[in-house]
C-alpha cells in the first residue's frame, strides 16, 4: 500500500497571499496524483488530477506540480472561499486508492 | 444535472447490518467505475469499495473485506453497499463517487454523504 503524507497539517495564510501545500508518496506514483478540496459539511471536490491538470471549472489560481514522490498544490492568491481542507490522493498502485491525512488552510 | 444521492445511513448496534444506496441521475451508472469512500468524524478520507463497469470487477479495502458487499441495479440506476458485522470503527460519513473516465481513477462526482453510526 502506498502511504501519502501531507505537510503541514495546518497552514495559516492571510487572504490574498500564496499557499503552498506538500504531499509525499512512500513510493513513486509517477504523475498519478490528485488534489481535492473539502469544506465543512460538504463532500470533497476534485481540483487537480494528473498532478497538474485542473478539473473542470477550477480557477487558475490553483496549480499542481511534481512527479514521482513529491508534489505541491499552490493557491496563488487565497480567496475567502479557499479556506478548507485539502487532500492528495494517489491512483498509481491500487487497490487501495489512498489519501493523505489532509492539510487545513485557515485564515491568519 | 449529473448527480449522486446517498441514503440508508443511520444508527445501528455493533454486529448489525445496514444497506446504503446511491442513486445516480444525469448519467448511466453502469457505464462508469464507481466507488464507496468514507470519512470518520474529524478524520480523513478512506476508500472502501470499487465496482467496475457493468459490475465486472469488485474490490474492497482490507478493513471491510468479507463484511461489505458492493452491487448495482441497472434498472434503478443505483449503487448499493450491504454492510454486515458492523463495528464501531465503521462509524463514518459514507460517500459514493464516480470516476469520470475509464482508468482515470479519480473521483469527480460525489454524493452528499450518508452518516452511519455504530453504537450500542
Amino acid at each position: 500500500e502506498i502511504v501519502m503524507t501531507q505537510s503541514p497539517d495546518t497552514l495559516s495564510v492571510s487572504p490574498g497571499q500564496r499557499a503552498t501545500l506538500s504531499c509525499r508518496a512512500s513510493q513513486s506514483v509517477s504523475s498519478k496524483l490528485a488534489w481535492y478540496q473539502q469544506k465543512p459539511g460538504q463532500a470533497p471536490r476534485l481540483l487537480i488530477y494528473g498532478a497538474s491538470t485542473r478539473a473542470t471549472g477550477i480557477p487558475d489560481r490553483f496549480s499542481g506540480s511534481g512527479s514521482g514522490t513529491g508534489f505541491t498544490l499552490t493557491i496563488s492568491s487565497l480567496q475567502s472561499e479557499d479556506f478548507a481542507i485539502y487532500y492528495c490522493q494517489q491512483y498509481s498502485n491500487w487497490p487501495p486508492w489512498t489519501f493523505g491525512q489532509g492539510t487545513k488552510v485557515e485564515i491568519k | 444535472e449529473v448527480q449522486l444521492v446517498e441514503s440508508g445511513g443511520g444508527l445501528v448496534q455493533p454486529g448489525g447490518s445496514l444497506r446504503l444506496s446511491c442513486a445516480a441521475s444525469g448519467f448511466t451508472l453502469s457505464n462508469y467505475e464507481i466507488y464507496w469512500l468514507r470519512q470518520a468524524p474529524g478524520k480523513g478520507l478512506e476508500w472502501v469499495s470499487y465496482i467496475g463497469i457493468s459490475g465486472s470487477t469488485k474490490y474492497y479495502s482490507d478493513s471491510v473485506n468479507g463484511r461489505f458487499t458492493i452491487s448495482t441495479d441497472n434498472t434503478k440506476n443505483s449503487l448499493y453497499l450491504q454492510m454486515t458485522s458492523l463495528r464501531g470503527e465503521d462509524t463514518a460519513v459514507y460517500y459514493c463517487a464516480r470516476d469520470p473516465q475509464l482508468g482515470m481513477d479519480v473521483f469527480d462526482i460525489w454524493g452528499q454523504g450518508t452518516m452511519v453510526t455504530v453504537s450500542s
